[in-house]
């Protein structure tokens, strides 16, 4: 079974500042990783994903995420945040060749102060 | 219009109605999904379907029934709903259900229940 864990339902950061999102996940399987973003009174967002390439994964407006077997972990940063980036962001699993479920976690929002 | 659609957005009803969701795919993807998110909750799978068909059914109540008439248009059948059913329902596609694809959300139908 698969589970994912986010640390931190709240981070706040000042503009210009490091971005950093935790995840930390649980398969008994290859996983793939997901980030998503959600921003006010809409969808999700896909940022970025992990599929067994690259372990360091580049996504859109700036973000990455690593991908670290030996930690279980799959954490999100973008060097610099900006206004725009507040909101709250999902990061999600699935196991390798299993069916349609993503496992998604408790989601954490993110503030940024200027 | 691309990307996945849901309407209505917004969706206020009593106990006693029946009302439907609609969702809608524009992307040619062959497996959709629908989502349950609630205030403080990781969002919950509800049902899959792969080529118009269910693949998953996650114990959801009876009071929610989907329909998938083709590969690009799910509905959330609605009736004798619960305050507790108040939540965002969220529609999702994408190209197959299984392998590294991702999921396309839609933005939702924010549901209250009176």
């Amino acid at each position: 079974a698969q589970s994912v864990t986010q640390l931190g339902s709240h981070v706040s950061v000042s503009e210009g500042a490091l971005v950093l999102l935790r995840c930390n996940y649980s398969s008994s399987v290859p996983p793939y990783l997901f980030w998503y973003v959600q921003y006010p009174n809409q969808g999700l967002q896909l940022l970025l994903k992990y599929t067994s390439a690259a372990t360091l994964v580049k996504g859109i407006n700036g973000f990455e995420a690593e991908f670290k077997k030996s930690e279980t972990s799959f954490h999100l940063t973008k060097p610099s945040a900006h206004m725009s980036d507040a909101a709250e962001y999902f990061c999600a699993v699935r196991g390798y060749n299993q069916g349609g479920k993503l496992i998604f976690g408790q989601g954490t929002e993110l503030s940024v102060k200027p | 219009e691309t990307g996945v659609t849901q309407t209505p957005r917004h969706l206020v009803m009593g106990m006693t109605n029946k009302k439907s969701l609609k969702c809608e795919q524009h992307l040619g993807h062959n497996a959709m999904y629908w989502y349950k998110q609630s205030a403080k909750k990781p969002l919950e799978l509800m049902f899959v379907y792969s080529l118009e068909e269910r693949v998953e059914n996650n114990s959801v109540p009876s009071r929610f029934s989907p329909e998938c008439p083709n590969s690009s248009h799910l509905f959330l059948h609605l009736h004798t709903l619960q305050p507790e059913d108040s939540a965002l329902y969220l529609c999702a596609s994408s190209p197959g259900d299984r392998g590294q694809v991702e999921q396309y959300f839609g933005p939702g139908t924010r549901l209250t229940v009176t």
